[in-house]
């Protein structure tokens, strides 16, 4: 078990750029989701996806973002024509089974964006 | 709807000294309840979990969680502190909707510990 992986850690962008980050999750986990989490708060969900399948997107996902999981792996969440406002970090977790909540977490990609 | 609320924005305690952190938390149904830990820049590191059974949960590291219904909380708890528990604790709810299992987080308590 190696744990949730997230790529990159690290993300530093222009506004008006696109970004796109990458979540490994654990390999057995066919749940996987995305939360942001801004300074002084908690995570806050963003998607998620049963196998490949996106069944509940936040509010706060605007038209801006787009989340894939193609073949039920791992996952992708792209900004497209960043802010200031998306800056954050951005945390994927995935979870096994049905009806459990315990979800894992990896480090997260900060992004900043100037 | 669903909310979690962290009373304390910062606690400060010595090393050696018991900790007890605050939880409450609303939602209709029976809850699914999660204390995470997070130190500065890393991801969530989950600490216990209640979901069902015994109200006093045991967890990594030394803490304990009591669930109170009557309340609605669901405090963190360590009888002696090390000044390697200084991080940012989150309390969360798992809350179905539709086909989601999301997790519900209040906004979070900074330890800080002295030695």
């Amino acid at each position: 078990d190696t744990g949730v992986s997230q790529d990159p850690r690290h993300k530093i962008t222009k506004r008006g750029q696109n970004v796109t980050f990458r979540c490994d999750p654990i390999s057995e986990h066919n749940r996987l989701y995305w939360y942001r989490q801004t300074l002084g708060q908690g995570p806050e969900f963003l998607t998620y996806f049963q196998n490949e399948a996106q069944l509940e997107k936040s509010r706060l996902l605007s038209d801006r973002f787009s989340a894939e999981r193609p073949k039920g792996s791992f996952s992708t969440l792209e900004i497209q024509r960043t802010e200031q406002g998306d800056s954050a970090m951005y945390l994927c977790a995935s979870s096994f089974g049905q009806g459990r909540y315990e979800q894992y977490f990896g480090p997260g990609t900060r992004l900043t964006v100037t | 709807a669903q909310s979690v609320t962290q009373p304390d924005i910062h606690i400060t305690v010595s090393e050696g000294a018991s900790l007890e952190l605050r939880c409450n938390y609303s939602y209709g149904a029976t809850p699914y309840l999660f204390w995470y830990v997070q130190s500065p820049g890393q991801g969530l590191q989950l600490l216990l979990k209640y979901f069902s059974g015994d109200t006093l949960v045991q967890g990594i590291k030394g803490f304990e969680a009591e669930f109170k219904r009557s309340q609605s909380s669901f405090n963190l708890r360590k009888p002696s502190v090390h000044w390697s528990d200084a991080a940012e604790y989150f309390c969360a709810v798992g809350a179905r909707t539709y086909n989601t299992d999301k997790l519900i987080f209040g906004t979070g308590t900074r330890l800080q510990v002295f030695p």
